[in-house]
């Protein structure tokens, strides 16, 4: 069975550091991921997908996420947070042979001035 | 890109009452469409599976007569949430698949449903 686990549920960062929020899937066949940001009341945007082709996924809003199947891992970066940035993040993991997506448990990004 | 729209965003209402909300495809046909439930400050948890002209798959634990999911078109999944009561009171999103297959699910803006 797929499953992501999210490692915090909170960041912080000051504005214009380093983004960085982790992720790690279990999967027993080579899994699709996806990270989620959703702003308050609001439904979820994609941010970014891996559908196994190249391994450094670009994404929207400045974002990117590697995925390192010697680790399990898709963390999600940003070289330089902005205040807009500020929002829950969704990492998700669908297997092949399935349409459902599992969530992990989110984490919270918040952005000081 | 693919919009899903879902309605309505909002609904404050005395417990008893049911409630139905509309989750629209408006740029592209779903034949499946899912079904979220998220309490604050906590991740989605996968209601059900709507799937266009047959009934809807449900997670374990769901009550299929609480929560009544109809994709009578490509384009349009209802959830009615029957004879609400305040535990019923959560945030509710759908999401859609565009096709072809294998495509990432697109999300509606969810309906916060309170009941009184």
């Amino acid at each position: 069975a797929q499953s992501v686990t999210q490692l915090g549920s909170h960041v912080s960062v000051s504005e214009g550091a380093l983004v960085l929020l982790r992720c790690n899937y279990s999967s027993s066949v080579p899994p699709y991921l996806f990270w989620y940001v959703q702003y308050p009341n609001q439904g979820l945007q994609l941010l970014l997908k891996y559908t196994s082709a190249a391994t450094l996924v670009k994404g929207i809003n400045g974002f990117e996420a590697e995925f390192k199947k010697s680790e399990t891992s898709f963390h999600l970066t940003k070289p330089s947070a902005h205040m807009s940035d500020a929002a829950e993040y969704f990492c998700a993991v669908r297997g092949y042979n399935t349409d459902k997506l599992i969530f992990g448990t989110g984490t919270r990004l918040q952005v000081f001035p | 890109g693919a919009v899903v729209s879902q309605h309505p965003s909002w609904v404050i209402c005395k417990s008893g009452t049911s409630v139905k909300i509309e989750c629209r495809s408006l740029d592209f046909q779903a034949t499946t469409m899912f079904w979220y439930r998220q309490f604050p400050k906590q991740s989605l948890m996968l209601m059900a599976t709507s799937n266009e002209g047959s009934k809807a798959t449900y997670e374990q634990g769901v009550e299929k007569d609480k929560f009544l999911i109809n994709h009578a078109s490509l384009t349009l999944s209802t959830l009615t949430v029957t004879s609400a009561h305040p535990e019923d009171s959560s945030f509710y999103i759908c999401s859609a698949e565009s096709p072809p297959g294998n495509q990432p699910q697109h999300f509606g803006d969810g309906t916060r449903l309170s009941i009184l």
